[in-house]
């Protein structure tokens, strides 16, 4: 089956600190992988995406790259900002644009000034 | 991008009343919306699966005589939590890919707070 593996949380940086979020998955057939955020009080909304190996998304300062050969989409940000503090997910979605998206447990990041 | 919106944002309701909850996409067509439950610090757990013009499709462990679910329209999706309980008190979060699909992604409504008093 589909299965995606965050890292335990939660994650508290300080401001301007590097930010590395790892997640791996596991999926039968070949998976789109998406990071999502959820700020707080709100839905989620995508971050990036990465439809094929080796692709690499990114926005707003925040990059992962689809990693085949570890089976790996880790986050990353160069220098986090106190508004970065929301709850990121890592998915997967494998074969339609209606299949369900299997998600991650999510992990809770934390800036402080 | 497009949106998904849903409504009530958040509902008290008595223990045994029901509600019901809606899930419109705004600017597209959807044949297709999934209803997810977040509870807190936890990831999201899919309930079902809304298919307009049939039967949703719901994941194992969740009841479908207590959670219905209707997709009237290529637009909208509502969830109806019947007989309410404290223990249903969650955040109720709907999503869709557009018809037009091709661009491999799902567009998520803001989530509705449902508490059972």
């Amino acid at each position: 089956g589909n299965s995606v593996t965050q890292m335990e949380g939660p994650v508290t940086l300080s401001e301007e600190a590097f930010l590395t979020i790892n997640c791996t998955y596991t999926a039968t057939g070949y998976p789109s992988l998406f990071w999502y955020v959820q700020y707080p009080g709100e839905g989620l909304q995508l971050l990036l995406k990465a439809t094929k190996a080796d692709d690499k998304g990114s926005n707003k300062g925040f990059e992962a790259t689809y990693r085949k050969e570890t089976t790996s989409f880790h986050l990353e940000k160069g220098s986090v900002q106190v508004s970065d503090s929301a709850v990121y997910f890592c998915a997967l979605r494998v074969a339609g644009a209606n299949s369900k998206l299997t998600f991650g447990k999510g992990i809770t990041l934390s800036v402080r000034p | 991008g497009a949106v998904v919106s849903q409504h009530p944002s958040r509902v008290i309701c008595k223990s045994g009343t029901s509600v019901k909850i809606e899930c419109r996409s705004l600017d597209f067509q959807a044949t297709t919306m999934f209803w997810y439950r977040q509870f807190p610090k936890k990831s999201l757990m899919l309930m079902a699966t809304s298919n307009e013009g049939s039967k949703a499709t719901y994941e194992q462990g969740v009841e479908k005589d207590k959670f219905l679910i209707n997709h009237a329209s290529l637009t909208l999706s509502t969830l109806t939590v019947t007989s309410a309980h404290p223990e249903d008190s969650s955040f109720y979060i709907c999503s869709a890919p557009p018809l037009a699909g091709g661009l491999n992604e799902q567009f998520f409504g803001p989530g509705t707070r449902l508490t059972v008093l």
